[in-house]
């Protein structure tokens, strides 16, 4: 059974990091197949998907955030990790880190396996 | 396109059938997938690919498309499926996830 835990502060200053990790247990970020992403809800809100990054290392963002956003995996920790720069207020929410399966096709199998969602606020 | 479209708000007597609804041009590509969020709680996977329902999760659940909708069914509503309701897909490019907004789910 796969099992995401996402780690880190709960409190960031204005201006300052966000920094957020999730770890996988039960399997390995480095299979085929899959992407790991992370996804915020603001409070009261729905899904955002901030961005992801496949074994393979590649990486994709939301547009909206990605002058703002780095996703890195480091498989020897079997984790993966989240650094959004400049966080104001805007950026308090539920964080998520998730898994999507693909088919072959490149068309998505769904995100099957969430970690329980970390609340950050972005307050002085 | 990279948006996809839900109403915000669907309500259904206990026992009857319900379909949520999720609208974008990238449908017409790529499968949509769906999830049951409830308070607190991490969404939760129901439907992906063409209608495929991961383990555990209740046959009354089943999906469909045509076109650029795609469409969940809750076939004999209980009341523990009241929740909010997310699709999602990949934009035209096939590399960027994207979320609808949720359709809230009331059964009465």
């Amino acid at each position: 059974q796969v099992q995401l835990q996402e780690s880190g502060p709960g409190l960031v200053k204005p201006s300052q990091t966000l920094s957020l990790t999730c770890s996988v247990s039960g399997g390995s970020i480095s299979s085929g197949g899959y992407s790991w992403s992370w996804i915020r809800q603001h409070p009261g809100k729905g899904l955002e998907w901030i961005g992801c990054i496949y074994y393979s290392g590649s990486t994709y963002y939301n547009p909206s955030l990605k002058s703002r956003v780095t996703i890195s995996v480091d498989t020897s920790k079997n984790q993966f990790s989240l650094k959004l720069s400049s966080v104001t207020a805007a950026d308090t929410a539920v964080y998520y880190c998730a898994r999507e399966g693909y088919y072959g096709s490149g068309s998505p199998k769904g995100f099957d396996y969430w970690g329980q969602g970390t609340l950050v606020t972005v307050s002085s | 396109s990279s948006e996809l479209t839900q109403d915000p708000a669907v309500s259904v007597a206990l026992g009857q059938t319900v379909r949520i609804t999720c609208q974008g041009d990238s449908l017409r590509s790529y499968y949509a997938s769906w999830y049951q969020q409830k308070p607190g709680q991490a969404p939760v996977l129901v439907i992906y690919g063409k209608n495929n329902r991961p383990s555990g999760i209740p046959d009354r659940f089943s999906g469909s498309s045509s076109g650029n909708t795609a469409s969940l069914t809750i076939t004999g509503a209980q009341a523990e499926d009241e929740a909010d309701y997310y699709c999602n897909s990949r934009d035209s490019s096939g590399n960027l996830v994207v979320f609808g907004g949720g359709t809230k789910l009331t059964v009465l």
